[in-house]
């Protein structure tokens, strides 16, 4: 079975930064695209960021490019997402999730359950 | 970046109705569409990939159709595990982006 797990959400001060993880089991994780997708209270679902499977590919939202920096470990099977620079409108729910196949481009086919980041002095 | 809007952005529907979601992208996005339905507390659920692949588990009430701008999720015979919040998503080109939501309530 495949599980994504997310870690290192918390309480930051506005400026500060956190860095997040994405433990992954159950696959070959070299080879999925990843990505992490956020949604702040009541609001919707927002793309953040992703990563080809070799990590050699990033990319990410005009929201957060320049402050977030997407990883990957493929040796440790977990992603990661440095935020820093952090502002209040940066609080949400995080989600990692997985490309549903090696394809560069893909849906979304399995989510972790989500860390919560608040961004508040 | 290509944006994604959705309509309508309520929906009151009974169980046993067929309901209608439609998603609009900024530009063509091919069939690089997909819909994921989200509960409350829940991370999002994959239901429909490529405008139209129903995704392995998914009843085959969800169905959805569409190309190039404009796309629909339908739900033949809604049933009570139904009403929820359900998102379009190109994955044509990056950023990924999501539309609004519709929230499938009980009338």
């Amino acid at each position: 079975e495949v599980q994504l797990l997310e870690s290192g959400g918390g309480l930051v001060q506005p400026g500060g930064s956190l860095r997040l993880s994405c433990a992954v089991s159950g696959l070959t994780f070299s080879t999925y695209a990843m990505g992490w997708v956020r949604q702040a209270p009541g609001k919707g679902l927002e793309w953040v960021s992703g990563i080809s499977g070799s990590g050699d590919n990033t990319y990410y939202a005009d929201s957060v490019k320049g402050r977030f920096t997407i990883s990957r470990d493929n040796f440790k099977n977990t992603l990661y997402l440095q935020m820093n620079s952090l502002r209040a409108e940066d609080t949400a729910i995080y989600y990692c999730a997985k490309g549903r196949r090696t394809a560069p481009r893909d849906a979304f086919d399995i989510w972790g359950q989500g860390t919560m980041v608040t961004v508040s002095s | 970046d290509i944006q994604m809007t959705q309509s309508p952005s309520t929906l009151s529907a009974s169980v046993g109705d067929r309901v209608t979601i439609t998603c609009r992208a900024s530009q063509s996005i091919s069939s690089w569409l997909a819909w994921y339905q989200q509960k409350p507390g829940k991370a999002p659920k994959l239901l429909i990939y490529k405008t139209s692949s129903l995704e392995s588990g998914v009843p085959s009430r969800f169905s959805g159709g569409g190309s190039g701008t404009e796309f629909t999720l339908i739900i033949n015979s809604l049933q009570p595990d139904d009403f929820a919040t359900y998102y379009c998503q190109q994955y044509s080109s990056y950023s990924f982006t999501f539309g609004p939501g519709t929230k499938v309530d009980i009338k």
